[in-house]
């Protein structure tokens, strides 16, 4: 199984930081990548898929890159609705799995 | 606006039973629910997410996380737009809210949207 590994595992960051998190794979999964913002009591909301390319509806303030092992989302100036557990998930092989999450409260 | 709503959690007694169901509504002309595979994730109380279980458009394929291959049942009903879990044997791990989400695949790019509203499973005497 692939395993994903994200850091850090919580932030505290202030409304117009830029804030960056990484997500690891145990093997290349190429682009086969999607972050999703979860909010305490709410489903998963996509963000990101194909590890670059931005889901519609969702603002341009957010990010992603990477390919094979090393991906990073990042929040280029940080919004009140921001605050959130983000999690990234591998796409490319059963058992698809999800990283433990990243934490983002306020500072 | 294509919204998946789940059904049936509850409280179950360990070694129970409890069959998911999830019901796509409000689809238009560019979604048809037979066109798509289909997903179930859970989330353990204060934990992260699970993904539990993969079913193909057609139903030809199926996949489960080794934690509930034996217990755990996916099965589709085209004809009606609805996804289910059948769940024998339940342990109190199993506790978590339950999420179906469509699986999307586009020229090499996969990804989970939209996510049902969650129900909740608990397992305990």
């Amino acid at each position: 199984d692939i395993q994903m590994t994200q850091s850090p595992s919580s932030v505290s960051a202030s409304v117009g930081d830029r804030v960056t998190i990484t997500c690891r794979a145990s093997q290349g999964i190429g682009s086969w990548l999607a972050w999703y913002q979860q909010k305490p009591g709410k489903a998963p909301n996509l963000l990101i898929y194909a590890a670059s390319s931005l889901q519609s509806g969702v603002p341009s303030r957010f990010s992603g890159s990477g390919s094979g092992t090393d991906f990073t989302l990042t929040i280029s100036s940080l919004q009140p609705e921001d605050f959130a557990t983000y999690y990234c998930q591998q796409i490319y092989s059963f058992p698809f799995t999800f990283g433990p999450g990243t934490k983002v409260d306020i500072k | 606006e294509v919204q998946l709503v789940e059904s049936g959690g509850g409280l179950v007694q360990p070694g129970g039973s409890l069959r998911l169901s999830c019901t796509a509504s409000r689809f238009t002309s560019r979604f048809t629910f037979s066109g798509y595979a289909m997903v179930w994730v859970r989330q353990a109380p204060g934990e992260g997410l699970e993904w539990v279980s993969y079913i193909s458009s057609s139903s030809d394929s199926i996949y489960y996380v080794d934690s509930v291959k034996g217990r755990f049942t996916i099965s589709r009903d085209n004809a009606k737009s609805s996804l289910f879990l059948r769940m024998n044997s339940l342990r109190a791990e199993d506790t978590a809210v339950y999420y179906c989400a469509r699986y999307n695949w586009n020229d090499g790019k996969a990804w989970f949207d939209p996510w049902g509203q969650g129900t909740l499973v608990t397992v305990s005497s």
